[in-house]
């Protein structure tokens, strides 16, 4: 099984709106990424963790919230987003903290309201 | 962040032609990717290269790892309709935690 699951695929939000996305992978792997895709654009890392641990933030702003409850797991917890934050967000893992051996998921199509 | 410009933007072609598009950065990378996304999904690795120079090939796809380390290839022989997507080069530093993503290269094959 190489597959990693994004739920949900997509997702309208308003501003004042909190909810997660999930992202899930059953490989075994032990980093798991999360990335910002605009349109037309290439994705942007976001937040690394690998062995459950926040290893990389990149100065994402504090109303996306990640967070690694166990090693198949990762949520994202989305508060008061802007309407700019719109985008997909693809997840991704790989057997250790190697970004040349990460798998993506299908990615959750969020639009802010 | 990082600039990878990919060239071309976006390209129309043949059904059976071959494509060549490139990736090129001000800085040194140590290791380079090629991807490939469809639309819908999240990027699908297709080639990756290690070392300067080096050349590697899956299936109709070659992909090479320029000498100066700033830029690398990739060329797809005798396209089909499922070439379509978008390609995008990464590049990943020496130190293992830097890792950018081009700006994308977006193929249509006309059958």
């Amino acid at each position: 099984d190489t597959e990693v699951t994004q739920t949900p695929k997509h997702l309208v939000m308003g501003m004042t709106n909190k909810k997660s996305l999930k992202c899930e992978q059953h490989m075994g792997h032990r980093a798991m990424y999360w990335y910002k895709q605009k349109a037309k654009k290439p994705p942007e890392l976001m937040f690394v963790y690998s062995y459950e641990k926040l290893s990389i933030n990149e100065s994402v702003p504090s109303r996306f919230s990640p967070e690694c409850p166990n090693s198949s797991l990762l949520n994202l917890h989305l508060h008061a987003l802007q309407p700019e934050d719109s985008a997909l967000y693809l997840c991704a893992s790989s057997q250790e903290w190697r970004f040349y051996e990460q798998y993506f998921g299908p990615g959750t199509r969020l639009t802010v309201t | 962040g990082q600039q990878l410009n990919q060239s071309p933007q976006s390209m129309f072609i043949q059904e059976g032609e071959d494509v060549s598009m490139n990736c090129t950065s001000s800085s040194i990378f140590n290791t380079w990717l090629w991807y490939k996304q469809d639309p819908g999904e999240g990027p699908v690795l297709l080639i990756a290269l290690y070392k300067a120079g080096e050349l590697t090939s899956n299936g109709r796809l070659t992909a090479q790892f320029g000498i100066t380390r700033k830029d690398s290839f990739l060329n797809i022989s005798a396209s089909i309709p499922s070439d379509v997507g978008i390609y995008f080069c990464a590049g990943l530093s020496n130190t293992g935690n830097q890792f950018y993503f081009g700006t994308g290269t977006s193929l249509t094959v006309i059958p």
